[in-house]
C-alpha cells in the first residue's frame, strides 16, 4: 500500500499529557497538510508544509500545537498539555499540487 | 472568507434511485473543487477533482459539475446502491493550497 499512512490510529490520553502523531505521505509528494475534524463537521485546516518548510498555519493551531517535517519526508504533530477540547480526528493529506490524498486519521480522545 | 455549504445535511433514498448532492461556496476565486467520501470513523477517499477551468468530471456512476460564477457544484450519483451509504464532503482549494470543507451530506441508501 503506497497511500498516506498515519500512526497511531487511536490515542487515548489524560488531560495535561503530551501526545505526538506521525504522518507518512505518499512517496515524492512534496506538499503535506494537517487537518482536524470534530464530530459532525468537515475537516478544518491546521498547517501546511512544502518539503520541509512550514508555509501556513491556521489560527486553530494554538501555541500548544507544533508540527515538523524534517527532511521533507514524514511529519509529526505534537500537542502539549492536552485539553478535552482537543478530542478530534487528526487527518493528514499529501499532494504534488492539485489533488489531495488523505490518510486514515488518528482519533484522539482526551479524558 | 471562503465558506462552503452542503445541502441537504442528510438524505435517505431507496436503492436504485438517482440522486444529487449540492455544494455552494461564497468566493468564486477557487483553484479546484474536490468531492470526497468518508465512511464512519475513517479517513477521506477522493472521488472527483474538478479544476477551476473545467465544467464537469465523471467517474463510473458519479458525475460532478462546477459552476464557478454561481458558486455551485453538484455531485450526481446514478443507480444508488447500499454500498454508497457514507458522508459526502465537498471542498474547495484556495490560493494557499489548503482545502476548505463543507459539513457534508450523510447519505443512506436503503436496500
Amino acid at each position: 500500500d503506497t497511500g498516506v499512512s498515519q500512526d497511531p490510529r487511536h490515542k487515548i490520553t489524560k488531560r495535561g499529557q503530551n501526545v505526538t502523531f506521525r504522518c507518512d505521505p505518499i512517496s515524492e509528494h512534496n506538499r503535506l497538510y494537517w487537518y482536524r475534524q470534530t464530530l459532525g463537521q468537515g475537516p478544518e485546516f491546521l498547517t501546511y508544509f512544502q518539503n520541509e518548510a512550514q508555509l501556513e498555519k491556521s489560527r486553530l493551531l494554538s501555541d500548544r500545537f507544533s508540527a515538523e517535517r524534517p527532511k521533507g519526508s514524514f511529519s509529526t504533530l505534537e500537542i502539549q498539555r492536552t485539553e478535552q477540547g482537543d478530542s478530534a480526528m487528526y487527518l493528514c493529506a499529501s499532494s504534488t499540487g492539485s489533488e489531495q490524498y488523505f490518510g486514515p486519521g488518528t482519533r484522539l480522545t482526551v479524558t | 472568507k471562503q465558506e462552503v455549504t452542503q445541502i441537504p445535511a442528510a438524505l435517505s433514498v431507496p436503492e436504485g434511485e438517482n440522486l444529487v448532492l449540492n455544494c455552494s461556496f461564497t468566493d468564486s476565486a477557487i483553484y479546484n473543487l474536490q468531492w470526497f467520501r468518508q465512511d464512519p470513523g475513517k479517513g477521506l477517499t477522493s472521488l472527483l477533482l474538478i479544476q477551476s477551468s473545467q465544467r464537469e468530471q465523471t467517474s463510473g456512476r458519479l458525475n460532478a459539475s462546477l459552476d464557478k460564477s454561481s458558486g455551485r457544484s453538484t455531485l450526481y450519483i446514478a443507480a444508488s446502491q447500499p454500498g454508497d451509504s457514507a458522508t459526502y464532503l465537498c471542498a474547495v482549494r484556495g490560493s494557499q493550497g489548503n482545502l476548505i470543507f463543507g459539513k457534508g451530506t450523510k447519505l443512506s441508501v436503503k436496500p
